[in-house]
């Protein structure tokens, strides 16, 4: 079953434009990520939060976390056509085995130049 | 970039046939794991690995079947093949379980089972 679900499923924006999009969960975790996919390419490591924290930032990649709400929002600032791709989040449930990721559906991020 | 080849990239194959997907990575970490993709289902985790020999379900492991016999290759094996395995199956690495470090993904192999 999914554990992460990302809103919206699409987005599209212009270059220069923020993008934002978030990650809803339903139970309790230890860590969540972000992942980025290039069209025909494996996933790609962008970042990672840890259930204790509540912002990252990484260059024009901004991540909070509200454990309260079970919620994570990813925030691409002046984006740029390379950063279309989709975009997924990951959970480690913190009751279930700690050898496992649990990824959500996705966004698609639309950048047009 | 993380040292991970999948092989073949793409197969198409016929339903019943058995069909053998190989991972194999040069990092030296302990945790594989085999995950499939489909529209509309992201990515569903199938068999994953935690050491050699060391294997274990996931969310999604009916006809699949595993082995690891050394710390670099993970093999995923559809005993029989059917047309609803039809899919893009990425391989992934990590030093450590879990979420407490990041996964690095293979570029994936595209099955098609007809």
């Amino acid at each position: 079953s999914q554990q992460g679900e990302e809103d919206p499923q699409a987005l599209s924006i212009q270059e220069g434009e923020n993008a934002t999009m978030n990650c809803s969960y339903k139970t309790s975790i230890n860590n969540l990520q972000w992942y980025r996919q290039n069209s025909g390419r494996g996933l790609v490591h962008l970042i990672l939060i840890r259930s204790n924290e509540r912002e990252k930032h990484s260059g024009r990649l901004r991540v909070t976390l509200d454990t309260s709400k079970k919620s994570s929002s990813l925030l691409i600032t002046a984006s740029r056509a390379a950063d279309t791709a989709s975009y997924f989040c990951a959970t480690e449930d913190s009751g279930g085995s700690n050898y496992k990721l649990t990824f959500g559906k996705g966004t698609l991020l639309t950048v047009n130049p | 970039d993380a040292g991970i080849t999948q092989s073949p990239r793409h197969k198409v194959t016929e339903t019943g046939t058995p069909v053998t997907l190989r991972c194999h990575q040069t990092e030296n970490h302990r945790y594989m794991y085999w995950y499939r993709q489909d529209p509309g289902h992201g990515l569903r985790l199938i068999h994953y690995s935690y050491g050699v020999k060391d294997t274990d379900k996931g969310e999604v492991s009916d006809g699949y079947s595993v082995s690891r016999s050394k710390t670099e290759d993970f093999l995923l094996t559809l005993e029989s093949a059917t047309s609803s395995q039809t899919s893009v199956y990425f391989c992934a690495i990590s030093a450590l379980g879990g979420g407490n470090q990041p996964q690095h993904f293979g570029d994936g192999t595209r099955l098609s089972i007809l």
